[in-house]
């Protein structure tokens, strides 16, 4: 299958800063990747949807201003997780989508535990 | 409103036995359904899918069945395995839009018993 890293895996920071996590597609490219967020024994809430050379589309209650999308190349987007606070504390799994011939598939990163202190 | 149900959130099985996970779905519009398996602090991995203009798909130990007139469908594991202990996550889609979203159940937390 294709394979989507994510980096880093864990992220340890102070409260205040911002926090960026890179999200590529190794082996395909990708127009379209996804932001997630898994709050704990909860399903993944889509939090925005990523296209390569345009803006992002957020969810609604999703900030657009604190969870700053950028998608610059077919194989790379990156959420950056601005001023961030003990409640932006959660895990953040990214995807990228491969789609054709009627199929839709999602791969997913392995994800990103965000500790902020 | 959740349009992708799995009404169990949990099933225990025996090693070597029948693992069968259920999804329900309510959006007629969906037309492509996948299962995902999901480890603690991982990412959700790809298990197999189905189109809708199928009843049913089989890859080794799994097989997936769609039953469209009840928007139905099932994820059966044999033999189950404790390796396949993890949350499974049905999802769905419509194929032919342009935004690729998957609509996620909320889980199934499969244990296979040794």
């Amino acid at each position: 299958g294709a394979v989507v890293s994510q980096h880093p895996s864990w992220v340890i920071c102070k409260s205040g800063t911002s926090v960026k996590i890179e999200c590529r597609s190794l082996d395909f490219q990708a127009t379209t990747m996804f932001w997630y967020r898994q709050f704990p024994k909860q399903s993944l809430m889509l939090m925005a949807t990523s296209n390569e050379g345009s803006k992002a589309t957020y969810e609604q209650g999703v900030e657009k201003d604190k969870f700053l999308i950028n998608h610059a190349s077919l194989t790379l987007s990156t959420l950056t997780v601005t001023s961030a606070h003990p409640e932006d504390s959660s895990f953040y799994i990214c995807s990228a989508a491969l789609s054709g011939r009627g199929k839709n598939i999602q791969y997913f990163g392995a994800g990103t535990r965000l500790s902020v202190l | 409103d959740q349009q992708v149900k799995q009404n169990s959130p949990s099933l225990s099985v025996q090693e070597g036995r029948i693992s069968i996970l259920n999804c329900d779905y309510t959006n007629s519009m969906f037309d492509y359904f996948l299962w995902y398996k999901k480890y603690p602090a991982e990412g959700p991995t790809f298990l197999i899918s189905i189109s809708s203009i199928k009843d049913k798909n089989e890859d080794g130990r799994f097989t997936v069945f769609l039953n469209k007139s009840a928007k139905h469908l099932s994820l059966h594991i044999v033999p189950s395995q404790p390796g396949d202990s993890a949350v499974y996550f049905c999802a769905a889609t419509f194929s032919g839009g342009s935004n690729y979203k998957l609509t996620f159940g909320k889980g199934t937390l499969l244990t296979v018993n040794p």
